[in-house]
């Protein structure tokens, strides 16, 4: 086990509505990333958070939204949902410091969109 | 556009073999390659990584090879063990950030 969690771990939206998908970080970690993951596909980066303030951003629509907490929790929100957003939304935390680069995933949050 | 490429079809081997698995690069300058093993519903596990200046690393029965010429790297599992069936990742990371590419993934499935 990696030490980071997410829930919900599965979750049934309909179309238009808006969502929040949440992480805790494995301890000392102020870094995470956060993926979509289609069947049968790899993860695709969404965006990273560095200390509360956004670091970087993957080819995803606004609607796309994150948030770190002072704790290194995050949030995953996304608006206006589309069936394509019918994916497993995983978050990675990052250990701080130099020269590390492996990222600790959670179990992921299964997102269904009707 | 960068694009990442594994062997699409899943790789059937026997037990106490050596399974091979590919990941070709285009477009793409990494500074670090890494594995992760997936299984069914669970996130990504990392495994290895190796950096551009490396040739080859080595954790117990895994190996992993990085050609930045040939632009692939090779993965390698000795041994292999039943337990070791799942969905083999590879991912891709740039300088300064800590963004990773990933490929689709090869299924490896051991048999007795």
């Amino acid at each position: 086990e990696t030490g980071v969690t997410q829930s919900p771990t599965h979750l049934i939206k309909t179309r238009g509505q808006q969502v929040t998908l949440r992480c805790s970080s494995q301890s000392g970690h102020n870094t995470v990333s956060w993926y979509q993951q289609a069947l049968g596909q790899g993860p695709q980066f969404i965006f990273q958070y560095y200390r509360e303030e956004e670091n970087g951003r993957g080819n995803f629509p606004p609607r796309f939204s994150g948030l770190q907490f002072p704790n290194y929790s995050s949030e995953l929100n996304v608006n206006a949902l589309e069936l394509d957003d019918s994916a497993l939304y995983l978050c990675a935390s990052i250990p701080g410091g130099a020269d590390t680069h492996e990222q600790y995933f959670g179990p992921g949050t299964r997102l269904t969109v009707t | 556009s960068q694009k990442i490429e594994q062997n699409s079809e899943a790789l059937n081997i026997q037990e106490g073999k050596t399974a091979t698995l590919t990941c070709n690069y285009t477009n793409y300058s990494p500074a670090y390659l890494q594995w992760y093993r997936q299984d069914p519903g669970r996130g990504p596990v990392f495994l290895l990584l190796i950096r551009e200046n490396e040739k080859e690393k080595r954790k117990e029965r895994l190996k992993v090879t990085f050609d930045t010429t040939l632009k692939q790297s090779l993965f390698h599992i000795t041994a292999s063990q039943p337990a070791d069936s799942a969905t083999y990742l590879c991912a891709l990371e740039s300088y300064n950030t800590d963004k990773l590419i990933f490929g689709t993934g090869t299924r490896l499935q051991v048999f007795p």
